[in-house]
């Protein structure tokens, strides 16, 4: 599978605990980006990167999260002491910038980690 | 920021009807808008994409407008199938600066009645 990739799929957890989620972009993609979904709702940008660098983080994104992608490739997503209102799907998106490639910034989705915070 | 606002927020239509979903975006320096499709337990997967400089997109069944003056971009899908059943999500993006991040509506459950 050539997609992007997100690990684990589902994570249920107790308030207070510490969780962290794996993204695989695409092959060779530069930019990736994390997005969370709430139930009835679009999803919502959280921060993103370009190779190693993490270039904006939304003000969604609280001290409590933090992301990394340490050698340009995969990304983790990291949420400490979580709360209740962190309950929702995180997405990984990863695209390609820059290049001769066709269509080359169109964001492709991986499958999302759901979160469940008890 | 960008705000995409998305109607309706449901849509049920009969096989073999058309359906069309509108959305209206506040950045007017937005220049691309993307549609994706995501199935229930799914990812989010693109089935069209239009840029600023046309006003008209077409693949097959799938077609998407534009209207810049107006704000606005509107989703048709013709000859509806069962399997077209979805959520469907527009989205905006502002290419000029250097995130690309996508706003997103709130999207539109399609149910396509056999």
């Amino acid at each position: 599978d050539t997609g992007v990739s997100q690990n684990p799929r589902h994570k249920i957890t107790k308030r207070g605990q510490n969780v962290t989620f794996r993204c695989d972009p695409i092959s060779e993609h530069n930019r990736l980006y994390w997005y969370r979904q709430t139930l009835g709702q679009g999803p919502e940008f959280l921060t993103y990167f370009q190779n190693e660098a993490q270039l904006e983080k939304s003000r969604l994104l609280s001290d409590r999260f933090s992301a990394e992608r340490p050698k340009g490739s995969f990304s983790t997503l990291e949420i400490q002491r979580t709360e209740q209102g962190d309950s929702a799907m995180y997405l990984c998106a990863s695209s390609l910038l820059g290049g001769t490639v066709i269509r080359g910034d169109t964001q492709y989705f991986g499958p999302g980690t759901r979160l469940t915070v008890l | 920021g960008e705000n995409v606002e998305q109607h309706p927020s449901t849509l049920s239509v009969q096989e073999g009807d058309s359906a069309v979903i509108k959305c209206t975006y506040s950045d007017s320096a937005s220049n691309y808008f993307p549609w994706y499709k995501q199935e229930l337990g799914k990812r989010p997967q693109l089935i069209i994409d239009i840029r600023s400089n046309v006003g008209e997109k077409k693949d097959q069944r799938i077609a998407v407008t534009l209207n810049k003056t107006a704000k606005h971009f509107s989703l048709h899908i013709t000859e509806t199938q069962p399997e077209d059943s979805a959520v469907y999500f527009c989205a905006a993006r502002y290419s000029g600066g250097s995130n690309y991040k996508l706003t997103f509506g709130k999207g539109t459950l399609l149910t396509v009645n056999p």
